[in-house]
Protein backbone atom coordinates (compact mmCIF):
# COMPACT_ATOMS: atom_id res chain seq x y z
CA UNK A 1 0.00 0.00 0.00
CA UNK A 2 1.27 3.75 -0.70
CA UNK A 3 1.82 5.81 2.51
CA UNK A 4 3.53 9.21 3.45
CA UNK A 5 5.90 9.46 6.22
CA UNK A 6 6.46 13.47 7.55
CA UNK A 7 9.25 12.65 9.65
CA UNK A 8 8.63 15.99 11.90
CA UNK A 9 5.34 17.40 13.04
CA UNK A 10 6.98 20.53 14.00
CA UNK A 11 9.84 22.71 12.62
CA UNK A 12 11.36 25.83 14.26
CA UNK A 13 13.91 27.84 11.88
CA UNK A 14 15.15 31.33 12.58
CA UNK A 15 14.39 33.92 10.09
CA UNK A 16 16.92 33.90 7.55
CA UNK A 17 18.31 30.44 7.55
CA UNK A 18 17.37 26.72 5.81
CA UNK A 19 14.26 25.13 5.85
CA UNK A 20 14.07 21.70 5.57
CA UNK A 21 10.84 19.55 5.85
CA UNK A 22 11.50 16.10 5.24
CA UNK A 23 9.39 12.97 3.61
CA UNK A 24 9.34 9.76 2.80
CA UNK A 25 6.85 7.52 0.78
CA UNK A 26 6.31 4.40 -0.54
CA UNK A 27 4.74 3.43 -3.50
CA UNK A 28 4.57 0.27 -6.07
CA UNK A 29 4.60 2.11 -9.09
CA UNK A 30 5.88 5.47 -10.29
CA UNK A 31 4.29 8.22 -7.92
CA UNK A 32 3.69 11.63 -8.32
CA UNK A 33 4.28 13.78 -5.44
CA UNK A 34 3.21 17.24 -4.25
CA UNK A 35 3.90 20.26 -1.63
CA UNK A 36 0.66 22.01 -0.37
CA UNK A 37 0.95 24.68 2.01
CA UNK A 38 -2.07 25.88 4.43
CA UNK A 39 -1.94 29.09 6.14
CA UNK A 40 -3.84 29.63 9.77
CA UNK A 41 -7.58 29.08 8.81
CA UNK A 42 -6.88 29.26 5.30
CA UNK A 43 -7.02 26.35 2.33
CA UNK A 44 -4.55 24.34 0.84
CA UNK A 45 -1.88 26.13 -1.95
CA UNK A 46 -0.05 23.86 -4.12
CA UNK A 47 3.95 24.86 -3.71
CA UNK A 48 5.09 22.19 -6.06
CA UNK A 49 4.92 18.83 -7.80
CA UNK A 50 6.92 16.04 -9.33
CA UNK A 51 5.72 14.04 -12.16
CA UNK A 52 8.56 12.24 -13.42
CA UNK A 53 10.69 14.76 -15.29
CA UNK A 54 13.50 16.75 -13.69
CA UNK A 55 14.48 15.36 -10.09
CA UNK A 56 15.06 19.10 -8.55
CA UNK A 57 11.27 20.81 -8.64
CA UNK A 58 11.57 24.30 -8.16
CA UNK A 59 7.99 26.26 -6.72
CA UNK A 60 6.82 29.03 -5.79
CA UNK A 61 8.03 31.36 -3.46
CA UNK A 62 11.58 30.09 -3.51
CA UNK A 63 11.03 26.11 -2.35
CA UNK A 64 12.20 23.38 -4.50
CA UNK A 65 12.44 19.66 -3.63
CA UNK A 66 14.39 17.00 -5.22
CA UNK A 67 12.76 13.77 -5.74
CA UNK A 68 15.02 10.73 -4.43
CA UNK A 69 14.06 7.06 -5.73
CA UNK A 70 16.79 5.57 -4.04
CA UNK A 71 16.05 7.17 -0.96
CA UNK A 72 12.22 7.36 -1.66
CA UNK A 73 12.12 11.18 -0.11
CA UNK A 74 10.87 14.24 -1.36
CA UNK A 75 12.32 16.50 0.71
CA UNK A 76 11.18 20.21 0.82
CA UNK A 77 13.70 23.31 1.03
CA UNK A 78 14.36 26.52 0.82
CA UNK A 79 17.57 28.46 1.54
CA UNK A 80 16.03 31.49 3.51
CA UNK A 81 12.87 31.35 5.95
CA UNK A 82 10.78 34.41 5.97
CA UNK A 83 8.21 34.95 8.74
CA UNK A 84 5.33 34.45 5.97
CA UNK A 85 6.49 31.08 5.27
CA UNK A 86 5.12 29.88 8.84
CA UNK A 87 2.34 27.28 7.90
CA UNK A 88 1.22 23.74 8.04
CA UNK A 89 2.81 21.92 4.73
CA UNK A 90 1.87 18.32 3.56
CA UNK A 91 3.40 15.86 1.35
CA UNK A 92 1.02 13.99 -0.91
CA UNK A 93 1.82 10.86 -3.02
CA UNK A 94 -1.05 10.46 -5.97
CA UNK A 95 -2.01 6.81 -5.84
CA UNK A 96 -2.56 5.19 -9.28
CA UNK A 97 -4.80 2.14 -9.16
CA UNK A 98 -3.41 0.63 -12.32
CA UNK A 99 -6.11 -1.66 -12.69
CA UNK A 100 -9.25 1.30 -13.05
CA UNK A 101 -7.29 3.99 -14.12
CA UNK A 102 -8.34 5.91 -11.13
CA UNK A 103 -6.00 7.40 -8.49
CA UNK A 104 -5.85 8.37 -4.96
CA UNK A 105 -4.32 11.03 -3.48
CA UNK A 106 -2.20 10.23 -0.06
CA UNK A 107 -1.41 12.76 2.59
CA UNK A 108 1.21 13.12 5.06
CA UNK A 109 0.23 14.34 8.64
CA UNK A 110 1.68 17.53 7.72
CA UNK A 111 4.55 19.37 9.45
CA UNK A 112 3.82 22.87 10.57
CA UNK A 113 6.70 25.58 10.40
CA UNK A 114 7.50 27.88 13.05
CA UNK A 115 9.79 31.12 12.17
CA UNK A 116 11.63 33.20 14.96
CA UNK A 117 12.44 36.71 14.79
CA UNK B 1 -12.12 33.51 -11.44
CA UNK B 2 -10.86 29.70 -11.28
CA UNK B 3 -12.05 28.33 -7.80
CA UNK B 4 -13.61 25.47 -5.81
CA UNK B 5 -16.49 26.70 -3.45
CA UNK B 6 -18.17 25.28 -0.70
CA UNK B 7 -21.08 26.15 1.41
CA UNK B 8 -21.61 26.34 4.41
CA UNK B 9 -17.93 27.60 5.75
CA UNK B 10 -19.12 27.14 9.38
CA UNK B 11 -22.02 24.46 10.80
CA UNK B 12 -23.00 23.67 13.88
CA UNK B 13 -25.90 21.32 13.95
CA UNK B 14 -27.41 18.13 16.83
CA UNK B 15 -26.30 14.77 16.56
CA UNK B 16 -28.83 12.74 13.73
CA UNK B 17 -29.82 15.86 11.98
CA UNK B 18 -29.04 15.50 8.44
CA UNK B 19 -27.14 18.22 6.83
CA UNK B 20 -25.69 18.25 3.38
CA UNK B 21 -22.28 20.58 2.31
CA UNK B 22 -22.07 21.72 -0.82
CA UNK B 23 -19.01 21.92 -3.28
CA UNK B 24 -18.85 23.36 -7.03
CA UNK B 25 -15.67 24.46 -9.49
CA UNK B 26 -15.77 26.36 -12.56
CA UNK B 27 -13.00 24.72 -13.94
CA UNK B 28 -14.68 21.83 -15.93
CA UNK B 29 -12.37 19.34 -14.10
CA UNK B 30 -13.58 15.64 -14.13
CA UNK B 31 -12.18 14.50 -10.85
CA UNK B 32 -13.82 15.51 -7.49
CA UNK B 33 -13.14 14.53 -4.14
CA UNK B 34 -13.86 15.29 -0.23
CA UNK B 35 -11.53 15.02 2.49
CA UNK B 36 -11.54 15.70 6.07
CA UNK B 37 -8.82 16.99 8.07
CA UNK B 38 -8.18 16.38 12.02
CA UNK B 39 -5.43 17.21 13.72
CA UNK B 40 -2.28 15.03 13.90
CA UNK B 41 -4.15 13.23 10.93
CA UNK B 42 -3.24 15.02 8.10
CA UNK B 43 -6.07 15.28 5.52
CA UNK B 44 -7.99 11.94 4.90
CA UNK B 45 -10.02 10.96 1.75
CA UNK B 46 -13.61 10.23 2.20
CA UNK B 47 -14.61 9.94 -1.26
CA UNK B 48 -13.93 10.68 -4.65
CA UNK B 49 -15.43 10.92 -8.03
CA UNK B 50 -13.88 9.81 -11.64
CA UNK B 51 -16.94 11.66 -13.19
CA UNK B 52 -20.36 12.15 -13.23
CA UNK B 53 -22.32 9.26 -11.76
CA UNK B 54 -19.41 7.45 -10.96
CA UNK B 55 -18.22 8.17 -7.21
CA UNK B 56 -15.80 5.75 -5.09
CA UNK B 57 -14.86 5.18 -1.54
CA UNK B 58 -11.78 6.89 -0.32
CA UNK B 59 -10.17 5.71 3.22
CA UNK B 60 -12.87 7.09 5.64
CA UNK B 61 -16.34 6.57 3.67
CA UNK B 62 -18.32 5.42 6.90
CA UNK B 63 -21.33 8.10 7.44
CA UNK B 64 -21.01 9.85 4.69
CA UNK B 65 -22.53 9.63 1.09
CA UNK B 66 -21.83 11.47 -1.80
CA UNK B 67 -23.68 11.81 -5.28
CA UNK B 68 -22.03 13.50 -8.63
CA UNK B 69 -25.03 13.97 -10.49
CA UNK B 70 -23.52 17.49 -12.83
CA UNK B 71 -19.98 17.71 -13.35
CA UNK B 72 -19.26 21.10 -11.57
CA UNK B 73 -21.09 19.95 -8.23
CA UNK B 74 -20.47 17.25 -5.43
CA UNK B 75 -22.40 17.73 -2.71
CA UNK B 76 -21.00 15.34 0.90
CA UNK B 77 -23.97 14.43 2.50
CA UNK B 78 -24.39 13.57 6.87
CA UNK B 79 -27.73 11.23 6.73
CA UNK B 80 -27.17 10.89 10.38
CA UNK B 81 -24.08 13.26 11.86
CA UNK B 82 -22.07 11.91 15.10
CA UNK B 83 -19.85 13.85 17.41
CA UNK B 84 -16.78 11.91 15.75
CA UNK B 85 -17.64 14.19 12.44
CA UNK B 86 -16.46 17.17 14.02
CA UNK B 87 -13.84 17.78 11.80
CA UNK B 88 -12.50 20.62 8.55
CA UNK B 89 -13.96 19.35 5.64
CA UNK B 90 -12.38 20.14 2.16
CA UNK B 91 -13.41 19.85 -1.36
CA UNK B 92 -10.91 19.26 -4.19
CA UNK B 93 -10.78 19.10 -8.21
CA UNK B 94 -8.47 17.98 -10.60
CA UNK B 95 -8.25 17.11 -14.50
CA UNK B 96 -9.21 13.59 -14.81
CA UNK B 97 -8.03 12.42 -11.64
CA UNK B 98 -4.54 11.66 -12.99
CA UNK B 99 -1.69 11.01 -10.60
CA UNK B 100 0.42 13.91 -11.73
CA UNK B 101 -2.22 16.65 -11.93
CA UNK B 102 -2.52 19.30 -9.09
CA UNK B 103 -5.84 19.19 -6.83
CA UNK B 104 -7.49 22.78 -6.12
CA UNK B 105 -9.28 23.04 -2.85
CA UNK B 106 -11.89 24.85 -1.48
CA UNK B 107 -11.74 27.14 1.42
CA UNK B 108 -13.41 24.31 3.95
CA UNK B 109 -16.13 23.51 5.94
CA UNK B 110 -15.76 23.75 9.67
CA UNK B 111 -18.60 21.23 11.21
CA UNK B 112 -19.30 20.90 14.64
CA UNK B 113 -21.43 18.15 15.62
CA UNK B 114 -23.29 18.47 19.19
Amino acid sequence: AQSVTQLDSHVSVSEGTPVLLRCNYSSSYSPSLFWYVQHPNKGLQLLLKYTSAATLVKGINGFEAEFKKSETSFHLTKPSAHMSDAAEYFCVVSDPFATSGTYKYIFGTGTRLKVLA
Amino acid sequence: EAQVTQNPRYLITVTGKKLTVTCSQNMNHEYMSWYRQDPGLGLRQIYYSMNVEVTDKGDVPEGYKVSRKEKRNFPLILESPSPNQTSLYFCASSNRGQGGNEQFFGPGTRLTVL
